[in-house]
């Protein structure tokens, strides 16, 4: 099992161009998650999908948006790069949206804006 | 509002016992999750506590005080591989993240 895969790993953008991070997990999870991750900061939840067909805001959702595509995948757009948004972001996902679930971390996409 | 709060940095010995703390200040917590994170890696999970008391697993313990809006992760017989960054995380139907404590071990 290949757990959470991520896609690209690197990334650089111009301010203003758009891009689509893109998630998978093979776990049969029903919950993914997308987070970003400043230098020397936790991680921020962007949006969730608590199942497949349902997404939320999390903390910090202004400038994306997200798509679950099917239970095994969920994207992260980025309509109009802004250096603002030059981070590491991760996916996750676990079984449901609970407390005591364990989340599982894709290995991250480290995202440049110029 | 909701928050953690973290130290920002730790050192100890190899070998040593080191406990890092956790506050919070929110509400709809149902519970403290620990997860690991080294450099340049995905943090993965190391402890949950949804019940007051002390959670073992291994080398490392949890403990959660909901009276008291805190935890400590402790971490015993320190490996130099424990080198990393520990967050604390307040558990609802989403995790709110603390900024992370980043332990050096020393030989």
């Amino acid at each position: 099992n290949a757990g959470v895969t991520q896609t690209p790993k690197f990334q650089v953008l111009k301010t203003g161009q758009s891009m689509t991070l893109q998630c998978a997990q093979d776990m049969n999870h029903n919950s993914m998650y997308w987070y970003r991750q400043d230098p020397g900061m936790g991680l921020r939840l962007i949006y969730y999908s608590a199942s497949e067909g349902t997404t939320d805001k999390g903390e910090v959702p202004n400038g994306y948006n997200v798509s679950r595509l099917n239970k095994r995948e969920f994207s992260l757009r980025l309509e109009s790069a802004a250096p603002s948004q030059t981070s590491v972001y991760f996916c996750a996902s676990s079984l449901l949206v609970d407390p005591h679930d364990e989340q599982f971390f894709g290995p991250g996409t480290r995202l440049t804006v110029l | 509002g909701q928050s953690l709060e973290q130290p920002s940095e730790v050192t100890a010995v190899e070998g040593a016992i080191v406990q890092i703390n956790c506050t919070y200040q929110t509400s709809g917590f149902y519970g403290l999750s620990w997860y690991q994170q080294h450099d340049g890696g995905a943090p993965t999970f190391l402890s949950y506590n949804g019940l007051d008391g002390l959670e073992e697993t291994g080398r490392f313990s949890s403990f959660l005080s909901r009276s008291d809006s805190y935890g400590y992760l402790l971490l015993q017989e320190l490996q130099m591989k424990d080198s990393a960054s520990y967050f604390c995380a307040g558990s609802s139907y989403k995790l709110i993240f603390g900024s992370g404590t980043r332990l050096l071990v020393r030989p």
